[in-house]
């Protein structure tokens, strides 16, 4: 158990829909990261934030977004869902900003229908 | 883009075997990790290597980051089936303050009894 805990496991939905998906990083831990794996395009990192502010934006949709709240847990939407938003969405934790040591969680699958 | 090739992509042994899996880059990483996952779960974090030459042994693995800091591998001493999973590499991007990791795209390993 890494500490890292993601809600929804599993989500099925469909086109168009909107989803919320929602991390709690380890305790103390002020990094969240957000990532995607899918069979065609590996294990792929979306965002980061820290300490409640963005740091850092990777290949994410402009019909994605994220936050972190005060209480440090967050948040990633998906909207405007299409069959190929189908994949395992990741949340990762750290400790400080460089994130050279993440704590993945288990992960959340979505499946668009 | 930094890109990280990881190699084998698929290898298939059997137990007790020995074996060696590689990730490299043309780019230069502060730091690499190396985690297991198996299918369904998240990533769980091996080892992370800092320092160029740097040696670091957990049991029957041995990992190893290049001295130039581009590149890393896997060692695996005398195989068992509980090793099967999928290995990836991620690298954290040298002199920015923030925490994206770069995966490779994996190493499926099985470990046949």
């Amino acid at each position: 158990d890494s500490g890292v805990t993601q809600t929804p496991k599993h989500l099925i939905t469909a086109t168009g829909q909107r989803v919320t998906l929602r991390c709690s990083p380890r305790s103390g831990d002020l990094s969240v990261y957000w990532y995607q794996q899918s069979l065609d395009q590996g294990l792929q990192f979306l965002i980061q934030y820290y300490n409640g502010e963005e740091r850092a934006k990777g290949n994410i949709l402009e019909r994605f977004s994220a936050q972190q709240f005060p209480d440090l847990h967050s948040e990633l939407n998906l909207s405007s869902l299409e069959l190929g938003d189908s994949a395992l969405y990741f949340c990762a934790s750290s400790v400080g900003i460089s994130g050279e040591t993440q704590y993945f969680g288990p992960g959340t699958r979505l499946l668009v229908l | 883009t930094q890109l990280l090739e990881q190699s084998p992509q698929f290898l298939s042994i059997q137990e007790g075997e020995n074996l060696t899996v590689y990730c490299n880059s043309s780019s230069v990483f502060s730091s690499l990790q190396w985690y297991r996952q198996e299918p369904g779960e998240g990533p769980v974090l091996l080892v992370t290597v800092v320092t160029g030459g740097e040696v670091k042994k957990l049991k029957r693995l041995t990992f190893q980051f290049g001295d130039a800091r581009k590149d890393s591998s896997l060692h695996i001493t005398a195989a068992q089936p509980g090793d099967t999973g999928l290995y990836l590499c991620a690298g954290a991007s040298q002199g920015t303050s923030y925490g994206k990791l770069t995966f490779g795209q994996g190493t499926i390993l099985t470990v046949h009894p």
